[in-house]
């Protein structure tokens, strides 16, 4: 089946810095995706979302870039804390149907580095 | 009433045992989900409930049994399982109805098959 994939498994940052992860997605029908943050013995837990009719979008201290051309989704997050450290997971929403049913990415770990 | 919750929070069970993981959420969704996820790797959809009615089996064993007693309950019935089922099972829960509604996590249940 379609699969969303990251570029980069690890990705260790300066506190202050600005970090940016990066997500593949190969089904151009998905119309929906999130990106989710998950810590040591925790659940995932929401970051912020973007529909397909989007290609940006802003939280607080948080971006989600997408680009439908090449099919490409990013986080950024400003001013990166050591907080901000944990498994970031991409997911996209497999277009039709009123589940939701969210496919993910292989995650990338942030290690923010005080 | 704004999370999903779990219980119990760690299992352990030998292969002969029958045990259930419970998932509780009243924020009125009506979608409900069940991943398993293993070390390092991203949470994987086993069962998606909607309206109480299972619309989603992901090819899952029948070891593996889901329930939803009502719109708030989601149980997951566990017999004759294998080391190899050792894993964090996470429970999700979502609105329903149209694109948007994110899927919100549990906690989890951390599950070790001796």
């Amino acid at each position: 089946g379609e699969s969303v994939g990251l570029h980069l498994p690890t990705l260790s940052v300066q506190e202050g810095d600005n970090s940016i992860i990066n997500c593949a997605y190969s089904n151009s029908a998905s119309d929906y995706f999130i990106w989710y943050k998950q810590e040591s013995g925790k659940g995932p837990q929401f970051i912020i979302d973007i529909r397909s009719n989007m290609d940006k979008r802003q939280g607080q201290r948080v971006t989600v870039l997408l680009n439908k051309t090449v099919k490409h989704l990013s986080l950024q997050i400003a001013a990166t804390q050591p907080g901000d450290s944990a498994v970031y997971f991409c997911a996209e929403n497999e277009a039709g149907g009123a589940t939701n049913k969210l496919i993910f990415g292989t995650g990338t770990l942030l290690a923010v580095q005080p | 009433d704004t999370e999903v919750t779990q219980t119990p929070k760690h299992l352990v069970m030998g292969m002969t045992n029958k045990k259930s993981l419970k998932c509780e959420q009243h924020m009125g969704h009506r979608a409900m989900y069940w991943y398993k996820q293993k070390a390092k790797k991203p949470p994987e959809l086993m069962f998606v409930y909607s309206y109480e009615k299972l619309s989603i089996n992901e090819s899952v064993p029948s070891r593996f049994s889901p329930e939803c007693p009502n719109s708030s309950l989601l149980n997951l019935h566990l017999h004759a399982l294998q080391p190899e089922d050792s894993a964090l099972y996470l429970c999700a829960s979502r609105l329903g109805g149209g694109l948007g509604n994110e899927q919100f996590f549990g906690p989890g249940t951390r599950l070790t098959v001796l």
